[in-house]
């Protein structure tokens, strides 16, 4: 199974900051990561696919980038909204695979 | 506009049977795989299972033991987890989606809560 590890698991931020969240994969997943937001009681909402692809009706300032065995999710300018739970995905081979989770919080 | 609508979840026993279903729209069914996520109280997310589009290729997480099955119907553009000898730890929302190469969707999920 391919494994993948978030970094950091529970950062503080500004509103306004920028903030970069990490997953790598212990073995290639080439491109074939999604990233998601999750709030409390929420299904998982879908921020990127592909490793760079923007989904539908999410905002500009994130973005997603990576190959291989590293990843990356910015956000450009941290917003109120986006206080929340981030989950990375690998479906490049079953058992698609997630992170343990990066909790951003207010600072 | 593509929707996954998960039904089936329910409180039950352990030991007890279950069966999920996840209705798809807005896609050519048919053309797409499709997987089951589980997230656990504590936020964990596991992928439960997998099944391709032609059902030729099935697979299931080896923490399941053999008590899951997956299923799809093209014709009702359905696809059906049978759970069985559900224990405490498969509590759970359970959550269908699409993964492919041009986009991903998921459902809003439908919890299951396994309790004596």
């Amino acid at each position: 199974d391919i494994q993948m590890t978030q970094s950091p698991s529970t950062p503080s931020a500004s509103v306004g900051d920028r903030v970069t969240i990490t997953c790598r994969a212990s073995q290639t997943a080439l491109t074939w990561l999604a990233w998601y937001q999750q709030k409390p009681g929420k299904a998982p909402k879908l921020l990127i696919y592909k490793a760079s692809n923007l989904a539908t009706g999410v905002p500009s300032r994130f973005s997603g980038s990576g190959s291989g065995t590293e990843f990356t999710l910015t956000i450009s300018s941290l917003h109120p909204d986006d206080f929340a739970t981030y989950y990375c995905q690998q479906y490049y081979t079953y058992p698609y695979t997630f992170g343990q989770g990066t909790k951003l919080e207010i600072k | 506009e593509v929707q996954l609508v998960e039904s089936g979840g329910a409180l039950v026993k352990p030991g007890e049977s279950l069966r999920l279903s996840c209705a798809a729209s807005g896609l050519t069914f048919s053309s797409h795989s499709f997987i089951w996520v589980r997230q656990f109280p504590g936020k964990g997310l596991e992928c439960v299972s997998f099944i391709n589009s032609r059902a030729s290729e099935i697979y299931y997480a080896a923490s399941l033991e053999g008590r899951f099955s997956l299923s799809r119907d093209n014709a009702k553009s359905s696809v059906s987890l049978q759970m069985n000898s559900l224990r405490v730890e498969d509590t759970a929302v359970y959550y269908c989606a699409t993964m492919e190469s041009d986009g991903v969707m998921w459902g809003q999920g439908t919890q299951v809560t396994v309790s004596s």
